[in-house]
């Protein structure tokens, strides 16, 4: 079993629909859990930060943390054409040290579509 | 643009080879991370350094080897190489040696091994 599932999709909506992007972990270690967004050919950008359980609100877009059931969201409000992309989720036990390692979903894909 | 720059952006090369992907980090940035991205296993860390230093390992082959230079570029070279080497590989940097959430991402070499 991998450290991080994430549904690879792709996952295709209408424009101005409500995306739920979900990765569930299973390592009770992780603190630092994030999103990166992936479009073709280029590389993963971060996209939210989110540190222990609760909700984080950045524009349209809102990251969900529930430690107690090992579950991370994205939800995209009014999604657009431009948000069609890979999102990835990544996630961290630790902050500062030698040991930085980010641990990734495989990513979902997403298409909006007009 | 992250600002890390990646080349070359393609290599095709056949078995049995050895080839070097070259990073710059960004301007200022201390740390370079090198991961690889194949469609089965996600984004998967390689290796980190800092300032010079290698400061973490993860999943990364003895047949791979990274450095990094006096001014902070790194390369990373791949010999014996496989077919099932094929994959993207990128470069990200930091400023801090334990800054996970900020990382910024190259926009990747495709390596093609035929």
């Amino acid at each position: 079993q991998k450290e991080v599932e994430q549904d690879p999709g792709p996952l295709s909506v209408p424009e101005g629909a409500i995306v739920s992007l979900n990765c569930t972990y299973s390592n009770s270690a992780f603190q630092y859990f994030m999103w990166y967004r992936q479009y073709s050919r280029k590389g993963p950008e971060l996209l939210m930060y989110t540190y222990s359980s609760g909700n984080k609100e950045d524009g349209r877009f809102t990251a969900q943390v529930d430690k107690s059931s090992k579950y991370i969201s994205l939800f995209i409000r009014d999604s657009q054409p431009s948000d069609s992309a890979t999102y990835l989720c990544a996630m961290s036990g630790f902050r500062g040290g030698a040991t930085n390692k980010l641990i990734f979903g495989t990513g979902t894909l997403l298409a909006v579509q007009p | 643009d992250s600002g890390v720059t990646q080349t070359p952006k393609h290599l095709i090369t056949a078995t049995g080879q050895r080839v070097t992907l070259r990073c710059s980090p960004r301007s200022g940035d201390l740390s370079v991370y090198w991961y690889q991205q194949s469609l089965d296993q996600g984004l998967q860390f390689l290796i980190q350094y800092y300032n010079g230093e290698e400061r973490a390992k993860g999943n990364i082959l003895e047949r791979f080897s990274a450095q990094q230079f006096p001014d902070l570029h790194s390369e990373l070279n791949l010999s014996s190489l496989e077919l099932g080497d094929s994959a993207l590989y990128f470069c990200a940097s930091s400023v801090e040696q334990g800054t996970n959430e900020k990382l910024f991402f190259g926009s990747g070499t495709q390596l093609s091994v035929l």
